[in-house]
């Protein structure tokens, strides 16, 4: 079964910090990769996908199909960073719904 | 920026009645989406919904459930007679295309069964 695992409920950094956001999947095929986020209070936006291999507002996520991994990356973390990111799938195809990680919480200190 | 729309922002109803939710997609797209989240879990998807005819459901999606596009614009979640575990939060998502898969969300609606 296609999954998603974001291990981190929670992660905390102060600003200027490196910021890492794992993602895990599990899935036999060739996935599409999404990192989705949401602002206070604000809806479900896509920040970036796999196969743009482009750099939002700073993030950049690799997939590693060795590792099955997708991790969210930025070099030096703001504080209008914080929000809830979510990773998510799409099995590609005729397939085109998301399954999504539980999300993690990134909350940026002065 | 075009967005995608939802009302009500919040629904309250009793348990065994129905529920019609209602989403205004993005003008252009043709792909529609429901999601919905229980309190503290993940995001987790319902229905996908093509040219007029659902193209792919989740077990979730019962026979409780149904999805119409009555007028080419609003696109409809119903649940016939709601119980108290669909209380949730409902997301409409809507793409151009299945190629990019770029969905656009929603604000929600929370449902709340009482």
């Amino acid at each position: 079964a296609q999954r998603v695992t974001q291990p981190e409920k929670l992660l905390s950094v102060f600003k200027g910090a490196p910021v890492e956001l794992k993602c895990n999947y599990s899935y036999s095929g060739s996935p599409e990769l999404f990192w989705y986020v949401q602002y206070s209070r604000q809806r479900l936006q896509l920040l970036l996908r796999h196969i743009s291999r482009e750099s939002i507002k700073g993030f950049t996520a690799d997939l590693n199909k060795g590792e099955t991994s997708f991790h969210l990356k930025k070099p030096f973390a703001q504080e209008e960073d914080s929000a809830m990111y979510y990773c998510a799938l799409s099995r590609g195809g005729s397939q085109g719904n998301l399954i999504f990680g539980k999300g993690t919480k990134l909350s940026v200190k002065p | 920026e075009p967005e995608v729309t939802q009302t009500p922002s919040h629904q309250v109803t009793q348990m065994g009645q129905e529920v019609i939710l209602r989403c205004v997609p993005i003008s252009n797209h043709l792909y529609f989406y429901w999601y919905r989240q229980i309190l503290g879990q993940k995001v987790e998807f319902l229905v996908s919904f093509y040219n007029n005819e659902i193209s792919e459901k989740s077990e979730i999606f019962d026979d409780q459930f149904s999805v119409e596009r009555p007028d080419g614009s609003n696109f409809t979640l119903k649940i016939r007679s709601t119980k108290l575990e669909d209380s949730a939060m409902y997301f409409c998502a809507s793409s151009a295309d299945r190629v990019a898969y770029t969905q656009y969300f929603g604000p929600g609606t929370r449902l709340t069964v009482l």
